[in-house]
């Protein structure tokens, strides 16, 4: 399995905290990506980053922010979560074609 | 824009029959496709990805096919197993980036 992990798993917050999952790799892939998974809509990208503080935006980025400052880790930020964005983030890494996913963090906001 | 359709939503076989898992997308300007399967709360895990080159790939059990001018690439699965049940996604990617669509998926499920 590639070498991709998430925190936190889990996390319960709040309308209106901010919020900021990691995601960390050591496959050195330039490609990493920010997901949401909700029922009946399927996967959604929210950004991807194609190098070190290169970033673009996916379908359903608002709301959210993103940085890379080094390769391995790509951080997402929720400025001020919404029970909107109750969902399952998954992170995802690229050499250049192939997808490689992390376990899944599971946000509930309240 | 693109777009990408899986048929049938869900499915369930028999153990050991053969089956087809279908994905379409509607920009066959593709250069790659990719398929995975997802255990219920798990993450995604790579199963074929084929190349816009390629026609075939497969792996053990797995062929998948594309076809770029139709639109079209199949997942067949050899001899079922109550083990390949399982949710089965396929993602292209969209015209000219490395951002990618995904179906949203086909629920297999095989009875032993």
């Amino acid at each position: 399995d590639a070498g991709i992990t998430q925190s936190p798993r889990h996390k319960v917050t709040e309308t209106g905290t901010p919020v900021t999952l990691r995601c960390h790799q050591t496959e050195n892939h330039r490609y990493m990506y920010w997901y949401r998974q909700d029922p009946g809509h399927g996967l959604r990208l929210i950004h991807y980053s194609y190098g070190v503080k290169d970033t673009d935006k996916g379908e359903v980025s608002d709301g959210y922010s993103v940085s890379r400052s080094k390769t391995e880790d790509f951080l997402l930020t929720l400025e001020s979560a919404t029970s909107s964005q109750t969902s399952v983030y998954f992170c995802a890494i690229s050499g250049a074609h192939e997808q490689f996913f992390g376990p899944g963090t599971r946000l509930t906001v309240l | 824009k693109q777009e990408v359709t899986q048929i049938p939503a869900a499915l369930s076989v028999p153990e050991g029959e053969n089956l087809v898992l279908n994905c379409s997308f509607t920009d066959s300007a593709i250069y790659n496709l990719q398929w995975f399967r997802q255990d219920p709360g798990k993450g995604l895990t790579s199963l074929l990805l084929i190349q816009s080159s390629q026609r075939e790939q497969t792996s053990g059990r797995l062929n998948a096919s594309l076809d770029k001018s139709s639109g079209r690439s199949t997942l067949y699965i050899a001899a079922s197993q109550p083990g390949d049940s399982a949710t089965y996604l396929c993602a292209v990617p969209t015209s000219g980036t490395y951002k990618y669509i995904f179906g949203t998926g086909t629920r297999l499920k095989v009875l032993a």
